[in-house]
């Protein structure tokens, strides 16, 4: 099965920094890797996806590439602020086989104002 | 509120008993995806449905583990004789079927605390 392993599991910046979020899946089969937000005591939400037919996307502050051959994809998010601070997770699916997710450890994001 | 609803959102029980959660999925998705999420972790993929036929349910945690969706809108999620180490978040998450329609929308989830 798939195995997604996700780097570093904390991150501490200053607030207008940028933040970096590494993940590797081991599937080749996976085609979908979605970002997502979880802050304390809340639901995950995604801030952004990736389909494999495409190597970047961004989003404003946030951007997503995804390197196939490596079988890695990363979050980069620029201009933190306080309220980026959550912990962020990684997750990858093969959409042609019922998209069910994977995913990473989790990242704790904290920026410092 | 058109999102994923689950009830209870939290649930206190006794080692042995049985407990079961509801989830409510957004009303015109047809895939509907149960995670267990422990403290510190990222959630782990338990089984889904697309309608209601569950499709994988290979990666329940353990005979004791079983979901059904019966008429393909809400689903239940239920563990008979609950053991200390079931205690986790449990979400509920739904999508849309097809190729271009992958993002999954979770729920709040129900806390389960094992006594």
């Amino acid at each position: 099965g798939e195995n997604v392993e996700q780097h570093p599991s904390t991150l501490s910046v200053q607030e207008g920094d940028s933040a970096v979020i590494k993940c590797t899946y081991s599937d080749s089969a996976s085609n979908y890797f979605p970002w997502y937000k979880q802050e304390l005591g809340k639901r995950p939400q995604l801030i952004i996806d990736i389909r494999s037919n495409v190597g970047e996307k961004k989003d404003q502050r946030i951007a997503v590439t995804l390197n196939k051959t490596a079988k890695h994809f990363s979050l980069h998010i620029t201009e933190t602020q306080p309220e980026d601070s959550a912990v962020y997770f990684c997750a990858a699916s093969n959409s042609n086989a019922g998209n069910m997710l994977t995913f990473g450890g989790g990242t704790r994001l904290m920026v410092k104002p | 509120d058109t999102g994923v609803s689950q009830n209870p959102r939290h649930k206190i029980t006794k080692r042995g008993q049985n407990v079961t959660f509801r989830c409510d999925p957004i009303s015109e998705h047809n895939r509907l995806y149960w995670y267990r999420q422990t403290l510190g972790q990222g959630p782990e993929f338990l089984t889904y449905f697309q309608n209601e036929a569950q499709l994988e349910k290979s990666r329940l945690l353990s005979d004791r583990f079983s979901a059904e969706r019966p008429k393909g809108s809400f689903s239940t999620l239920e563990i008979q004789r609950t053991e200390q180490g079931d205690s986790a978040m449990y979400l509920c998450a739904s999508s849309a079927a097809g190729l271009l329609y992958n993002e999954q929308f979770f729920g709040p989830g129900t806390r389960l605390t094992v006594l």
